[in-house]
């Protein structure tokens, strides 16, 4: 069937603007993860939804981020006011269940956003 | 929270050498412990993934290890090819249903 997907692929904008990030997860996934990877480097954890309910958000390096879920399906991340150093590769993954509290599931990732902060 | 570190940061073999990743992890309730390769340009793939009630587990010519008394774990891929040569990630699960990630092992073989 079909994997994770995300839009925009590719997203160059200017210093200052907001952009706002898509995932569509594998049907029938509940928990859903936003991740952050910036050029040679690994993957810092943002955000964590389980149905529609984000239980951690430890990860969001700022007030300038957010995401929501709708429908236990799409999920949109927000900047806000953005800056050249948030300039990295926003991947959004996604995963069938959590296990008593815990998600024990393989998560599966998207494509990616590339985004450039001129 | 959970803490992954991952060594070595990168890893050159030649074709047919055996590879070998490790990674510590800090939580003692971790169970859950994947491995993700990711080549240039393109999405992490989980490639093998171990749970705790198992010490080894393999497929072909890739196998993990877990020493969850020493709370840690390796990646071992024999017979490498070129096609082998990405950035592998070991990752840990803690309690709070978040994978922690280390921070990447490039490997390149050398044909």
């Amino acid at each position: 069937g079909a994997g994770v997907s995300q839009s925009p692929s590719n997203k160059v904008t200017e210093k200052g603007k907001d952009v706002e990030l898509r995932c569509d997860p594998i049907s029938g996934h509940t928990a859903l993860y936003w991740y952050r990877q910036s050029l040679g480097q690994g993957l810092e954890f943002l955000i964590y939804f389980q149905g529609n309910s984000a239980p951690d958000k430890s990860g969001l390096p700022s007030d300038r981020f957010s995401a929501e879920r709708t429908g236990g399906s799409v999920s949109t991340l927000t900047i806000q006011r953005t800056q050249q150093e948030d300039s990295a590769v926003y991947l959004c993954a996604s995963s069938l269940k959590t296990s008593g509290g815990i998600n024990q599931e393989t998560q599966y990732f998207g494509p990616g956003t590339w985004l450039l902060v001129l | 929270g959970e803490n992954v570190e991952q060594h070595p940061s990168t890893l050159s073999v030649q074709e047919g050498d055996s590879a070998v990743i490790k990674c510590t992890y800090s939580d003692s309730a971790s169970n859950y412990f994947p491995w993700y390769k990711q080549e240039l340009g393109k999405r992490p793939q989980l490639i093998i993934d171990i749970r705790s009630n198992v010490g080894e587990k393999k497929d072909q010519r890739i196998a993990v290890t877990l020493n969850k008394t020493a709370k840690h774990f390796s990646l071992h891929i024999t017979e490498t090819q070129p096609e082998d040569s990405a950035v592998y990630f070991c990752a840990a699960i803690d309690g709070y249903s978040t994978l922690t990630f280390g921070k990447g092992t490039m490997l390149l073989v050398s044909p």
